[in-house]
């Protein structure tokens, strides 16, 4: 079946440090989706990528989307403290029968101050 | 407008007791999805639902867990004589539409916990 992993794991960094997690689909994705999860939190959508090739950028944080739209970075320049927590990305399975986002296994960042 | 409501949002059972857990969608979402999370890992996905209608549930065990969302009221995830290996963080999240097109919203989840 479809599977989305991500590296690293975990990431702790120096606060104003940079911050960049990969992710790497099994199949060809129609788009990309990225959630943060804060500590003892819920996920919170964040972004959606759907061209081949496609940048976005959030103040901090920048989103790539890869040519073949079977990867994806997520990159956040100079950290802050409130950027704890777990990223996530997510693709749709790709069977037209179901409607459902597979999630990454995700990529932890600790920032200490 | 209310997010996705989730409740209770912790849930203390002991091993053989029955767990139901309730979500309600954002209002105007049609789409219900849950997703089960162990600690330190990611989300699982359990299962697919729209009103009356289990469209995929092969994230969801056959036996004891069933998943239902009635035409009126929440969705209903149920978990039969609860073992301890059902402790987890159990997420709700709805959409508008498909997901290629619309994000999920997650509500803030029930941590089952199992003695």
């Amino acid at each position: 079946g479809q599977q989305v992993m991500q590296i690293p794991q975990y990431q702790h960094v120096q606060e104003g440090e940079d911050f960049t997690t990969y992710c790497n689909s099994s199949t060809t994705l129609s788009n990309i989706q990225w959630y943060k999860q804060r500590p003892g939190g819920h996920p919170v959508f964040l972004i959606q990528l759907v061209k081949s090739g496609e940048v976005k950028k959030q103040k901090r944080l920048t989103f790539q989307f890869g040519e073949a739209k079977k990867n994806s970075s997520l990159h956040i320049t100079a950290t802050q403290t409130t950027d704890v927590g777990t990223y996530f990305c997510a693709g749709p399975n790709p069977r037209v029968d179901t409607d459902k986002l597979i999630f990454g296994t995700g990529t932890r960042l600790q920032v200490f101050p | 407008n209310a997010g996705v409501m989730q409740n209770p949002r912790h849930l203390v059972r002991r091993r053989g007791q029955e767990a139901r857990l309730r979500c309600s969608p954002m209002k105007g979402h049609s789409h219900v999805y849950w997703y089960r999370q162990l600690p330190e890992e990611g989300l699982k996905f359990m299962v697919y639902l729209q009103k009356e209608n289990i469209i995929d549930e092969s994230g969801m065990p056959k036996e004891r867990f069933s998943a239902e969302f009635p035409k009126e009221g929440p969705s209903i995830l149920r978990i039969q004589q609860v073992v301890r290996g059902d402790s987890a963080a159990y997420f709700c999240a709805s959409s508008q539409g498909r997901v290629d097109n619309s994000p999920l919203h997650f509500g803030n989840g029930t941590r089952l916990t199992v003695t």
